[in-house]
């Protein structure tokens, strides 16, 4: 299976700062196809998750432009430019080039 | 809008079998394939299972097969999981996820394994 590791787990931030989250995946997540369908997904508290990133760099609608998604080969990153407070919440990145799906383990996303 | 929403979780005992549904409108159901996946607070996320769109191929996390079973009912815009010998270890929220790239999410379903 391909693993999918996430730091930092925990990432406290300041209103209005930026934020951070690697994802670092155990083999490259590109498909036969020639695409590399990794995805990022938000999930606020209590709520399902949401995805807001697919194939590393693309925003679902509806995503604020804030996010954005990066990488390539076995590393990737989401970034948040300026953190709001309804951002909250735990973020996952996962493979959908592979099966099993596998996702990182989550990095919670909290205000300081 | 797309919606998913699952059902048939509970409490169920050990060895016992459990089937959730999920109803899903909004979208073309027959177009898409459907997935399972689970969350539990100390393994995170996990997938579990998936169906193609005809139902024609199916595909299940190690930690399942053999005891589980997708399956869709494509005039009733529904798919199934079903779950055999469950034990503790399957204790989860449960999610219906739509499409290979697992782009909606419904609101989960909660099954407790215990007796």
């Amino acid at each position: 299976d391909v693993v999918m590791t996430q730091s930092p787990l925990s990432l406290p931030v300041t209103l209005g700062q930026p934020a951070s989250i690697s994802c670092r995946s155990s083999q490259s997540p590109v498909y036969s196809d020639g695409n590399t369908y990794l995805n990022w997904f938000q999930q606020r508290p209590g709520q399902s998750p949401r995805r807001l990133i697919y194939r590393v760099s693309n925003r679902d609608s509806g995503v604020p432009d804030r996010f954005s998604g990066s990488g390539s080969g076995t590393d990737f990153t989401l970034k948040i430019s300026r953190v709001e407070a309804e951002d909250v919440g735990v973020y996952y990145c996962m493979q959908a080039s592979h099966w099993p799906r596998t996702f990182g383990q989550g990095t919670k996303v909290e205000i300081k | 809008q797309v919606q998913l929403v699952e059902s048939g979780g509970g409490v169920v005992q050990p060895g016992r079998s459990l089937t959730l549904s999920c109803a899903a409108s909004g979208f073309t159901f027959s177009s898409y394939s459907m997935n399972w996946v689970r969350q539990t607070p100390g393994k995170g996320l996990e997938w579990v299972a998936v169906i193609s769109n005809d139902g024609s191929w199916t595909n299940y996390a190690d930690s399942v097969k053999g005891r589980c079973a997708i399956s869709r009912d494509n005039s009733k815009n529904t798919v199934f999981l079903q779950m055999n010998s469950l034990s503790a270890e399957d204790t989860a929220v449960y999610y219906c996820v739509r499409n290979w790239q697992t782009d909606y999410w419904g609101q989960g379903t909660l099954v407790t394994v215990s007796s």
